[in-house]
């Protein structure tokens, strides 16, 4: 079963452009986390959020928790092709407050 | 700070063969945490530890797969017999618990032949 659904799941942009990305389930989450991997390593963090609405900035990313804390987005301003990569939500939950990651959104950003 | 190690990088094996993958989390961390990627089914977490004991294994497929952690400094996940459905990658990942960033390893890319 899979507790987060990612969307897109494919994304191809030029750069310049800005892009979201969604994060969705049904579940309720004691905080989110986006992370975004390259091909043959781990994923690497980039942000966590904790609360309901909660909205945090990395430079051209913008990322929100939803107010319920069932759901996040992911905003990219400008894009860039260093940007590319599989971008991938994370929710805690659990008796440890392990991470579920969510299905994956991958992102190509053509020259 | 070396990151979280795992070792092998790749893995070939034949259908019935036992695997073992190995994982030597960062220093101070007291959570280990399995997960196995596949394009199918994305990132599924197989195992969690905290402080060497192991916390849940519900994501473990099957009684094939087994993990231990027998010191805050290594654990191990071992496939027995391996079949060719078991191919994915597979990644370790600590933390320290109270921190809640996870660090990964660069995973072991497993295929069953």
């Amino acid at each position: 079963t899979q507790l987060l659904e990612q969307s897109p799941q494919f994304l191809s942009i030029q750069e310049g452009e800005n892009l979201t990305v969604y994060c969705n389930s049904s579940s309720v989450f004691s905080s989110l986390q986006w992370y975004r991997q390259e091909p043959g390593e781990g994923p690497v963090l980039l942000v966590t959020v904790v609360t309901g609405g909660e909205v945090k900035k990395l430079k051209r990313l913008t990322f929100q928790f939803g107010d319920a804390r069932k759901d996040s987005s992911l905003h990219i301003t400008a894009a860039q092709p260093g940007d590319t990569g599989l971008y991938l939500c994370a929710g805690a939950q659990g008796p440890g407050n392990q991470f579920y990651f969510g299905t994956g959104t991958s992102l190509t950003v053509i020259p | 700070d070396a990151g979280v190690i795992q070792s092998p990088r790749h893995e070939v094996t034949e259908m019935g063969q036992e695997v073992t993958l190995r994982c030597k989390p960062i220093s101070g961390h007291n959570s280990l945490f399995w997960y196995r990627q596949t394009m199918m089914r994305g990132l599924e977490l197989l195992i969690y530890f905290n402080n060497n004991v192991p916390i849940d294994d519900s994501g473990m497929p099957e009684d094939r797969f087994s993990a231990k952690m027998p010191n805050a400094s290594f654990s191990t996940l071992k496939i027995q017999p391996s079949e060719p459905r078991d191919s994915a990658v597979y990644f370790c990942a600590s933390m320290v618990a109270t921190n809640e960033k996870l660090f990964f390893g660069s995973g072991t890319q497993l295929s069953v032949l």
